[in-house]
């Protein structure tokens, strides 16, 4: 069965300190990756997606990730956070029709 | 383009009441979906559509009808409200892979 694990359930980071968000992955095949952010009472928002290619992905809001075929992982960078960027962050992966969501990390972001 | 609405935001229902929550899309997006989110559970599909008279059962199903009367719209329907039912809700429509989600509908049942 397909499966997404997030292990850090909470982050704190100083502002403008740079950030990473680990995923791990369960899947035979290449998956096709996503990251998420959702702020405060609102819906989940993209951040970036991997399908295939090149594994350094650009996304919005200065963010970017990295696959790892090896390490079965989909690690979320930013290497200056804002205090904006306080929010939980989800992975998730599409297997058949499907979209698969860790359970989420929470960012917060002290000044 | 409004994107996906959902109504209310927020509900407040006695155990064994119905509802329905509403959902629309404007983007003639043919792939519908319902997720909760649960603390520490991330998100958890309900039931998803492939288009308008097709729908079928995601990972939690359970408790919960839908229907797809036309490509804009995709009411979840709770038929006996339980407590284990309090959850945030999520509408998402989908064009490929690229998902929009709703604001969601904070859901206590009491």
């Amino acid at each position: 069965a397909q499966s997404v694990t997030q292990p850090d359930i909470h982050i704190t980071v100083s502002e403008g300190a740079s950030l990473e968000l680990r995923c791990n992955y369960s899947y035979g095949a290449t998956p096709y990756l996503f990251w998420y952010v959702q702020s405060p009472g609102q819906g989940l928002q993209l951040l970036l997606k991997y399908f295939s290619g090149d594994t350094l992905v650009q996304g919005i809001k200065g963010f970017e990730a990295e696959f790892k075929r090896s390490q079965s992982s989909f690690n979320l960078r930013k290497p200056s956070v804002h205090w904006s960027d306080a929010a939980e962050y989800f992975c998730a992966v599409v297997t058949g029709n499907q979209f698969y969501f860790g359970t989420g990390t929470s960012l917060t972001v002290i000044p | 383009n409004a994107g996906v609405t959902q109504t209310p935001k927020f509900q407040v229902l006695k155990t064994g009441q119905s509802m329905t929550l509403q959902c629309a899309q404007d983007m003639n997006h043919e792939y519908m979906s319902w997720y909760r989110q649960d603390p520490g559970m991330g998100l958890r599909l309900i039931h998803y559509s492939v288009g308008a008279g097709i729908t079928d059962q995601g990972e939690v199903p359970n408790g919960y009808n839908v229907s797809r009367s036309t490509t804009e719209d995709f009411p979840l329907r709770l038929l006996s409200a339980a407590p284990s039912q309090t959850s945030v809700y999520f509408c998402a429509s989908r064009s490929g892979y690229e998902q929009y989600f709703g604001p969601g509908t904070r859901l206590t049942v009491t």
